[in-house]
């Protein structure tokens, strides 16, 4: 079974400063990685994934996360963080079956304020 | 192009009454999946449609909820009789391609529904 874990459901930095939001994951067979936000009163939007070749992925809105096998994480990061990136992220993790499809299995979330 | 879009946004019930949830999937995606998401838990999955067939119902909590989608177009989600343990919000994802490095799942805003 795979199981994905984000470290830390609240996290805090100021605007300007660097965000760095923490998942880790547990496969065994090479996933593929998602990142998703949720804006309030939203649905879930896309960020990035990954699925092979390059490790470091680039996304929208600035953000970008890099695949490491042998720490089996998959980090998310903005260099400077902006009011509007309030909002809480999911990192996600295909969970793969039958090889016709893909079912994804989510961590708890972190939701990220950001302060002046 | 519209996006995923689910019906209602919020829904207030009593213990032991019938709702029912529509999600309506991006046009020309076969595949639909339903998750869930309780109070400060992880989102978890339920199931998957492909077409109107059924294609893993494996997160499907028990035998008071019926996912249908006649027609292969847009899907409901019954919930008959509702329990306490069922309040959470309820999303809706799409995806044209199953499986592989171009499977993206695009998400609806949610339904969150509420029973007391």
């Amino acid at each position: 079974a795979q199981s994905v874990t984000q470290l830390g459901s609240h996290v805090s930095v100021s605007e300007g400063a660097l965000v760095l939001l923490r998942c880790n994951y547990s496969s065994s067979v090479p996933p593929y990685l998602f990142w998703y936000v949720q804006y309030p009163n939203q649905g879930l939007q896309l960020l990035l994934k990954y699925t092979t070749g390059a490790t470091l992925v680039k996304g929208i809105n600035g953000f970008e996360a890099e695949f490491k096998k042998s720490e089996t994480s998959f980090h998310l990061t903005k260099p400077s963080a902006h009011m509007s990136d309030a909002a809480e992220y999911f990192c996600a993790v295909t969970l793969l079956y039958t090889g016709t499809a893909s079912k994804l299995t989510f961590g708890t979330g972190t939701r990220l304020q950001v302060t002046l | 192009e519209a996006g995923v879009t689910q019906f209602p946004s919020h829904s207030v019930i009593e213990k032991g009454q019938t709702v029912t949830l529509r999600c309506d999937p991006i046009s020309g995606h076969d595949n639909l999946y339903w998750y869930r998401r309780v109070m400060g838990k992880e989102i978890k999955f339920l199931l998957h449609f492909v077409k109107e067939s059924k294609q893993d119902e494996s997160g499907m909590p028990n035998n008071r909820f019926l996912a249908e989608r006649t027609g292969g177009t847009y899907s409901t989600l019954k919930v008959q009789p509702a329990e306490l343990e069922d309040s959470g919000v309820y999303f809706c994802a799409s995806s044209q391609v199953a499986g592989g490095p171009s499977d993206t799942q695009y998400f609806g805003p949610g339904t969150r529904l509420t029973v007391l």
